[in-house]
């Protein structure tokens, strides 16, 4: 079976762009989580989708969102990049409303 | 009250040895709490997981004890190897929040041969 899959895994972008990060759950899949992971605040939460409805979000801005669709894959975009936005962004996929995750091995993004 | 504090920020052990790493929480109402292993350039694979009404689960060298009373948990690894190094998160969920999980600092692990 395999794995989550994230798209692109690395991107290098300037202040102010945007950027769209995919993520393709495991196959039967049906939550899809967002983390982001950076040397000063180690993982963090920021959205989860479940049957294409937002259910959780984290405390991150507005410039952080996402979306799933109809087959449970998922994106999220970033607006107005900041330096500060440069960090590893993992995607994570469960069976189950509440259950095991899985990671993805994360796109890795880089703010000029 | 979201927080789950893991110790120690590092550690060294030598092969053969046993690693322990601790983690602490305040939020009660945590019911799910996994173990992940992240090398680098990866993504966290999960480990081990346990439940509150369980003390213990072990899984082949890996081994959750859990201490409901003191909301402390910890992972063991035993015969620890060279391959086991890498940095070690515990993590916490309710089911409240469906998937979204409180991560520790992390632990960098390394088993020296």
């Amino acid at each position: 079976k395999a794995g989550v899959t994230q798209t692109p895994r690395y991107l290098i972008k300037t202040r102010g762009q945007q950027v769209t990060l995919s993520c393709s759950p495991i196959s039967g899949h049906r939550s899809v989580s967002w983390y982001q992971q950076t040397p000063g605040q180690g993982l963090q939460f920021l959205f989860e989708y479940f049957s294409e409805t937002q259910r959780n979000k984290g405390n991150f801005p507005g410039r952080f969102s996402g979306r799933q669709f109809s087959n449970s894959r998922s994106e999220m975009n970033v607006s107005t990049l900041e330096l500060g936005d440069s960090a590893l962004y993992l995607c994570a996929s469960s069976p189950l409303g509440a259950g095991e995750l899985f990671f993805g091995e994360g796109s890795r993004l880089t703010v000029l | 009250q979201q927080q789950v504090k893991q110790s120690p920020q590092s550690l060294i052990v030598q092969k053969g040895g046993i690693s322990i790493i601790n983690c602490a929480y305040e939020n009660t109402a945590f019911d799910y709490f996994p173990w992940y292993q992240q090398f680098p350039g990866k993504g966290p694979a999960l480990l081990i997981a346990i439940r509150p009404d369980v003390s213990e689960k072990k899984e082949g060298r890996f081994t959750i004890s859990f201490n409901k009373s003191a909301k402390q948990f910890s992972l063991h690894i035993m015969d620890s190897q060279p391959g086991d190094s890498a940095t070690y998160f515990c993590a916490a969920k309710t089911a409240e929040y469906g998937n979204k999980l409180v991560f520790g600092a992390g632990t960098i692990l390394r088993v020296k041969s």
